[in-house]
This record gives structure tokens, C-alpha cells and sequence, in this order.
């Protein structure tokens, strides 16, 4: 299988633990998007690299969440101190063309803090 | 604050009918416009999209209509098929995608 890869697909952990979530984009694919999707909402951008620059983070991004792609290729999410809050899927995707909007996401890593 | 807004969260149709899904965008600067469908424990996956110099593009059973003088776009389904049945969200481009709140679509046999 090809696609974006997210690992793990479900986290369950205690209020102020620190987690850390796994995306590996397809191969070809510059361009790497962490999304937030919480219940009855749509996905909520966090953050996006080309290859290994962070280039945009939302302010949805709080000083506990930090992304990291070290060598454009892969990428971590680590959310530090976890609140009941930060309960939410999480969506890796990416995207190799110009931008025409089309990303192509995995399957979503679930984290629940309880 | 919220630029892209499906206000249906929901639609029922019998099998073989239309659905057709609006979207309200409040951003004049979108330079494309998606439509994604996503099924319960999946991530959301591409359908159709149409660049903002276009006012409709189609594909197989797809119609996406755009209206830029109403910041309005529709997803047309026709005929309904019961494997349709998902949540659908519009989403707009303008350096990065910016989803709505989805609706979710019952296709009833």
C-alpha cells in the first residue's frame, strides 16, 4: 500500500501525558498536513512542511503541540501535557502537486484523553 | 472565525434519486474548490473539484456547480446509490485547504 500511513490508528492516554503520532506521507509527495477533526466538525488545519520547512502553523497549534519532519520525508506530531481537550482524530496528508487543494489523507490517528 | 459552511448536517434520499449538497464559502480568494467523502473510521478521501475560473465540472455521477457571485457551491449525486451513503465535506484552496462542517448523507433503498 502506497497511501499516507498513520500510526498509531488509536491512542488512549491520562490527562497530562505526552503522546506522539507517526505520519509517512507517500513517497513522491513534497508537501505534508497535520488536521485536527473533532465530532459533528470538519478537519481543522494545524500545520503543513514543505519537504522539511514548517511553513504555516494555525493558532489551533498551542506551545504543548510541536511537529517535526526532520528529513522531508516522515513526520511526527507530539502533543506534551495532554488535556481532555486535545481528544480529537488526527489527520496526516499530503500533496506532490502544484496546489490544487487535493491531498491525500490517511487514516487518522484516534486520541482519547481521559 | 468559519469561511467555509455546510449548513445541512444532514440529507436522506431514496435510492436512484439526486442529492444535491450545498456550501457557502465567505473568502473570494479560493482558487479551488473540493468535495470529500469520508466513511466512519477512514480518512477523508478526494471526489471531485473545480478550479474558481470554471462554473461547473463533472465526472461520472459528480456535478460540481460554482457560483461566485453567491460564494455558493453545490455537489450534485445523481443517481443516489446506497454505497453513497457518508459524511461529505466541502473544502476551498487558497494555500491550504479549509474544510466545512461536513453533511451527512442517508441513501435510503
Amino acid at each position: 500500500d502506497t497511501g499516507v500511513s498513520q500510526d498509531p490508528r488509536h491512542k488512549i492516554t491520562k490527562r497530562g501525558q505526552n503522546v506522539t503520532f507517526r505520519c509517512d506521507p507517500i513517497s513522491e509527495h513534497n508537501r505534508l498536513y497535520w488536521y485536527r477533526q473533532t465530532l459533528g466538525q470538519g478537519p481543522e488545519f494545524l500545520t503543513y512542511f514543505q519537504n522539511e520547512a514548517q511553513l504555516e502553523k494555525s493558532r489551533l497549534l498551542s506551545d504543548r503541540f510541536s511537529a517535526e519532519r526532520p528529513k522531508g520525508s516522515f513526520s511526527t506530531l507530539e502533543i506534551q501535557r495532554t488535556e481532555q481537550g486535545d481528544s480529537a482524530m488526527y489527520l496526516c496528508a499530503s500533496n506532490g502537486r502544484e496546489n490544487t487543494g487535493e491531498l491525500f489523507f490517511g487514516e487518522g490517528s484516534r486520541l482519547t484523553v481521559l | 472565525d468559519q469561511q467555509v459552511k455546510q449548513n445541512s448536517p444532514s440529507l436522506s434520499v431514496q435510492e436512484g434519486r439526486i442529492s444535491i449538497l450545498n456550501c457557502d464559502y465567505t473568502n473570494s480568494m479560493f482558487d479551488y474548490f473540493l468535495w470529500y467523502k469520508k466513511y466512519p473510521a477512514e480518512g477523508p478521501t478526494f471526489l471531485i473539484s473545480i478550479s474558481s475560473i470554471k462554473d461547473k465540472n463533472e465526472d461520472g455521477r459528480f456535478t460540481v456547480f460554482l457560483n461566485k457571485s453567491a460564494k455558493h457551491l453545490s455537489l450534485h449525486i445523481v443517481p443516489s446509490q446506497p454505497g453513497d451513503s457518508a459524511v461529505y465535506f466541502c473544502a476551498a484552496s487558497w494555500g491550504k485547504l479549509q474544510f466545512g462542517a461536513g453533511t451527512q448523507v442517508v441513501v435510503t433503498p
